[in-house]
């Protein structure tokens, strides 16, 4: 299996500021990655496919990068709503598997 | 807009079997690959399989001796059994449409249900 790896578990952040979360596969994954977005109590929501594409409705302050083995996921000017955990996704080779999250935590 | 919305017991018995139906509506299960993925404290997010449209299917070599997803197109439903249940089992079960479009890159999970907690317990 891929393990995927995020960094840092938990991050605290103001309001405004800009934040970067990384994933790291254990093989090389190409550009088959995912971000998703979870609120407390809800399911995860899709914020970037294939490394760097914005999915249809998430605002431009996300962004995503890298390929290969390492990612990145960055959020511009920190929104209230956007304090949430963050989890990335391969989508290279089955199973399909998650990183083990990062919280976003505010400051 | 696709809507996925979980369904099925709460409380299971541990060595019964665990069993969820997802209703889809808003759009047609005859294409798309339809997904369980379970979330528990300690093992994260943890992708459990797939039924495609076509009849094929893919599991997690994890559970792949106990579990099983299947397809009711003509109530656009999909569901989940999960056999000889335990506390492991415990989580919060979604289910998710995943989108493949390999020329263009396009692999991810692009609708969920709200997700069912279901307890494994005596």
């Amino acid at each position: 299996d891929i393990q995927m790896t995020q960094s840092p578990s938990s991050v605290s952040a103001s309001v405004g500021d800009r934040i970067t979360i990384t994933c790291r596969a254990t093989q090389n994954i190409d550009r088959w990655l995912a971000w998703y977005q979870q609120q407390p109590g809800k399911a995860p929501k899709l914020l970037i496919y294939g490394a760097s594409n914005l999915q249809s409705g998430v605002p431009s302050r996300f962004s995503g990068s890298g390929s290969g083995t390492d990612f990145t996921l960055t959020i511009n000017s920190l929104h209230p709503e956007d304090f949430a955990d963050y989890y990335c996704q391969q989508a290279h080779s089955f199973p399909l598997t998650f990183g083990q999250g990062t919280r976003l935590e505010i400051k | 807009q696709v809507h996925l919305q979980e369904s099925g017991p709460r409380l299971v018995r541990p060595s019964e079997t665990l069993s969820l139906t997802c209703t889809v509506s808003g759009g047609s299960i005859g294409t798309y690959y339809w997904n369980w993925i379970r979330q528990s404290p300690g093992k994260g997010l943890e992708w459990i399989g797939y039924f495609y449209y076509t009849g094929s299917t893919k599991y997690n070599p994890s559970l792949n001796s106990r579990v099983s997803i299947s397809l009711d197109m003509p109530n656009n439903q999909f569901s989940l059994k999960l056999t000889s249940a335990t506390a492991a089992d415990t989580a919060t079960y979604y289910c998710a449409r995943r989108i493949v479009d390999g020329p263009g890159g396009i692999d991810h999970f692009d609708y969920w249900g709200p997700g069912i907690l279901v307890t494994v317990s005596s």
